[in-house]
């Protein structure tokens, strides 16, 4: 498997507080993903980056930021949850080999916003 | 955008018996990969398959086989002797060739094998 974490694995927060939830890699992978899993929806890309520093925006990054000022950590802020950033949220890593790159996905943090 | 689409959100099959979920997706690009997620009541996600759309064979992983059709745009996913442990939910995922490798993911399928 490969040695990604997330922390923390559960979250109960209230609407309108900031919450930052992580992903650690050991991998030393160039790419990382945030993604929430929602029912009827799948998987949808929130943010990713690409290198230290780098990031860019997904499908659905409004209400999110994030920051990669390590390539072993990404950080995934919400910065006033609402009730509708309740969600299962996955990161993934992958190395960028064009023709064989796979992406691997973390345990998950279910975050519920009261 | 592309877009992916699985029309099955819930199946059934028996365990021993064989049993296929369907993925369609739209795309204008010509090279790109499918992928099949396992995701089992743990949460974690799981690779199954993938298939590179230039290489026409269809790819196998033990139990697992994909039926691509390219021109149709369909990428489906056959379980063979089907066991306990196949029940899950299945995500069916694309990426294209732009910058990122972004995964595209359908609504999923919830597989619940019956002993």
């Amino acid at each position: 498997d490969a040695g990604i974490t997330q922390s923390p694995r559960h979250k109960v927060t209230e609407t309108g507080t900031p919450v930052t939830l992580r992903c650690h890699q050991t991998e030393n992978h160039r790419y990382m993903y945030w993604y929430r899993q929602d029912p009827g929806h799948g998987l949808r890309l929130i943010h990713y980056s690409y290198g230290v520093k780098d990031t860019d925006k997904g499908e659905v990054s409004d209400g999110y930021s994030v920051s990669r000022s390590k390539t072993e950590d990404f950080l995934l802020t919400l910065e006033s949850a609402t009730s509708s950033q309740t969600s299962v949220y996955f990161c993934a890593i992958s190395e960028y080999r064009q023709r064989t790159d796979t992406q691997y996905f973390g345990p998950g943090t279910r975050l519920t916003v009261l | 955008a592309q877009t992916v689409t699985q029309s099955q959100p819930e199946m059934s099959v028996q365990e021993a018996e064989t049993v296929t979920l369907s993925c369609t997706y739209d795309t204008s690009e010509s090279d790109y990969y499918l992928f099949w997620y396992k995701q089992p009541p743990s949460r974690q996600m799981i690779l199954v398959i993938r298939q590179e759309a230039y290489k026409q064979q269809n790819a196998t992983e033990n139990r697992f086989s994909v039926n691509f059709q390219k021109a149709a745009k369909s990428f489906s996913l056959k379980i063979s002797d089907s066991q306990l442990g196949d029940a899950a939910m299945y995500f069916c995922a694309y990426r294209g060739m732009e910058y990122g490798n972004k995964l595209v993911f359908g609504a999923g399928t919830i597989l619940r094998v019956k002993s």
